[in-house]
């Protein structure tokens, strides 16, 4: 299994620009989340998705859309980027069984995209 | 609002020494989690462990324990005999709401450890 991938690895963008992130994980879990990382500072959830099909804004979603058409994929959209998303960027993913609090869930991160709007 | 504080910005140990990560963490909800990731010099991050709040029991796996005490709300992370691989930098995070997952996650903002040979 190769996990949790993401790509691109680093990306420089102008004010304005758009882009994709990526994120394919090959473990068939069934939740997936995107999370931001600015320097000294733990994650902030952008958004998260409980299955194909189905996704929800989490705590900073504005400037950002995510779609979940497979189990496997999660891409994460900037439709025009500003400075304040100059960030790290990961993707996680985990598996959780219906009906149980998921005590034993464990969620499984991505290397990371760092990027850079200028 | 839940709110987590990891007062320790950076420790350094020297190598075998224990060592112990504070978390002290604000919420109202009766039922949260709490989690314990590393984030090494390579900037992945790893899993660590998930705790509920009706489970107090203390965790111990390997070097790694978990403190978890609901009276003082606090879930402190102690390596026995740290080695140079502990080096990393530690996030503390909290999930309010039943179902436990993250869609709700607030992560402090971390704690370097430098383990020194």
């Amino acid at each position: 299994n190769a996990g949790v991938t993401q790509t691109p690895k680093f990306r420089i963008l102008k004010i304005g620009q758009s882009m994709t992130l990526q994120c394919t994980q090959d473990m068939n879990h069934n939740y997936m989340y995107w999370y931001r990382q600015d320097p000294g500072m733990g994650l902030k959830l952008i958004y998260y998705s409980v299955g194909a099909g189905i996704t929800d804004k989490g705590e900073v979603p504005n400037g950002y859309n995510v779609s979940r058409s497979t189990t496997e994929d999660f891409p994460l959209r900037l439709e025009l980027a500003a400075p304040s998303q100059t960030s790290v960027y990961f993707c996680a993913s985990s598996y959780r069984r219906g009906g149980l609090d998921g005590s034993k869930e464990t969620q499984y991160f991505g290397p990371g995209t760092r990027l850079l709007v200028l | 609002a839940q709110k987590v504080t990891q007062a320790q910005t950076e420790i350094s140990v020297v190598e075998k020494e224990d060592v112990t990560l504070d978390c002290v963490y604000e919420t109202r909800d009766t039922t949260y989690y709490l989690f314990w990731y590393k984030q090494p010099p390579s900037g992945e991050l790893v899993f660590l462990i998930r705790r509920n709040s009706f489970d107090e029991q203390n965790e111990i796996s390997g070097r790694y324990s978990w403190n978890f005490q609901k009276s003082t709300s606090s879930f402190n992370f102690t390596i026995t005999a740290s080695q140079v691989v502990d080096s990393a930098v530690y996030f503390c995070a909290l999930s309010e709401g039943t179902s436990g997952s993250a869609r709700q996650l607030t992560f402090g903002s971390g704690t370097q450890l430098t383990v020194l040979p």
